[in-house]
C-alpha cells in the first residue's frame, strides 16, 4: 500500500541531545513537508522540499535541520538549539498537478517526541 | 490578527445532530480551502477541498466557502460517533507552492 511512514512513533530524549525523525514515502510525490503540532496551536510548518537536494524554511525552522537526498526520504533533525522540542511531529507529501498545487497533503501517522 | 481563526471547541453533540464547524481568514488572495480530519494520535487526512467560493457536498459532509466574508464552513449531517475527531480548516494560495495555513482545530465529540 502506498503511504507515508514515520518512525519512531514515540521517542524520549534527554535535553541537549540531537534527534532524527525518519519520514519515507512511496507515493512518488515530489514535495515533502514537516509540521509541528502543539495543543491549541494547530500545525506549523518547519521545512518543506519540492525537489531532491533542495528545501526551504517554513515558519518555525530555528533549531531544526533537514535533508532531501532521495525523493522518497525527508528526515528531520531536532537539534539541541530547539528551545522547546517536545511536540507531535507530522511529515506530509503532495503531488503537483498540471495547474500547480491545490492544498492536498498526505500525512504520516506522526512521531511524538518528549524531551526529559 | 491570525491568518486563520478557528473556534477550538470542544463541541459535544448527540448522535444524529447537524454539526457546523467554522473558520474565518484574513487574506482575500487565498484560493484553496480544505478541511482535514484528525483522529486522536493520528495524522490528519483530507476530508473536503474547495476551490474559490461555493459549496461542495460529499455524502454527509458539505463544505461552504464565502469569499466575500472570508468565511469557511463544514457541515456534518446525521453525525455519527465515528465522526468524533479534531477538524482542521486550512487555506492556501496554491499554484507554485503548497504552503498551507492551518486553523487550530475544533475537537468534536458525537455522543451515542
Amino acid at each position: 500500500d502506498g503511504g507515508i511512514t514515520q518512525s519512531p512513533k514515540y521517542l524520549f530524549r534527554k535535553e541537549g541531545q540531537n534527534v532524527t525523525l525518519s519520514c519515507e514515502q512511496n507515493l512518488n510525490h515530489d514535495a515533502m513537508y514537516w509540521y509541528r503540532q502543539d495543543p491549541g496551536q494547530g500545525l506549523r510548518l518547519i521545512y518543506y522540499s519540492q525537489i531532491v537536494n533542495d528545501f526551504q524554511k517554513g515558519d518555525i525552522a530555528e533549531g531544526y535541520s533537514v535533508s532531501r537526498e532521495k525523493k522518497e526520504s525527508f528526515p528531520l533533525t531536532v537539534t539541541s538549539a530547539q528551545k522547546n522540542p517536545t511536540a507531535f511531529y507530522l511529515c506530509a507529501s503532495s503531488i503537483r498537478g498540471t495547474g500547480g498545487y491545490t492544498g492536498e497533503l498526505f500525512f504520516g501517522e506522526g512521531s511524538r517526541l518528549t524531551v526529559l | 490578527q491570525k491568518e486563520v481563526e478557528q473556534d477550538p471547541g470542544p463541541l459535544s453533540v448527540p448522535e444524529g445532530a447537524i454539526v457546523s464547524l467554522n473558520c474565518t481568514y484574513s487574506n482575500s488572495a487565498f484560493q484553496y480551502f480544505m478541511w482535514y480530519r484528525q483522529y486522536s494520535r493520528k495524522g490528519p487526512e483530507l476530508l473536503m477541498y474547495t476551490y474559490s467560493s461555493g459549496n461542495k457536498e460529499d455524502g454527509r459532509f458539505t463544505a461552504q466557502v464565502d469569499k466575500s466574508s472570508k468565511y469557511i464552513s463544514l457541515f456534518i449531517r446525521d453525525s455519527q460517533p465515528s465522526d468524533s475527531a479534531t477538524y482542521l480548516c486550512a487555506i492556501t494560495l496554491g499554484g507554485a507552492t503548497n504552503k498551507l495555513i492551518f486553523g487550530t482545530g475544533t475537537l468534536l465529540a458525537v455522543q451515542p
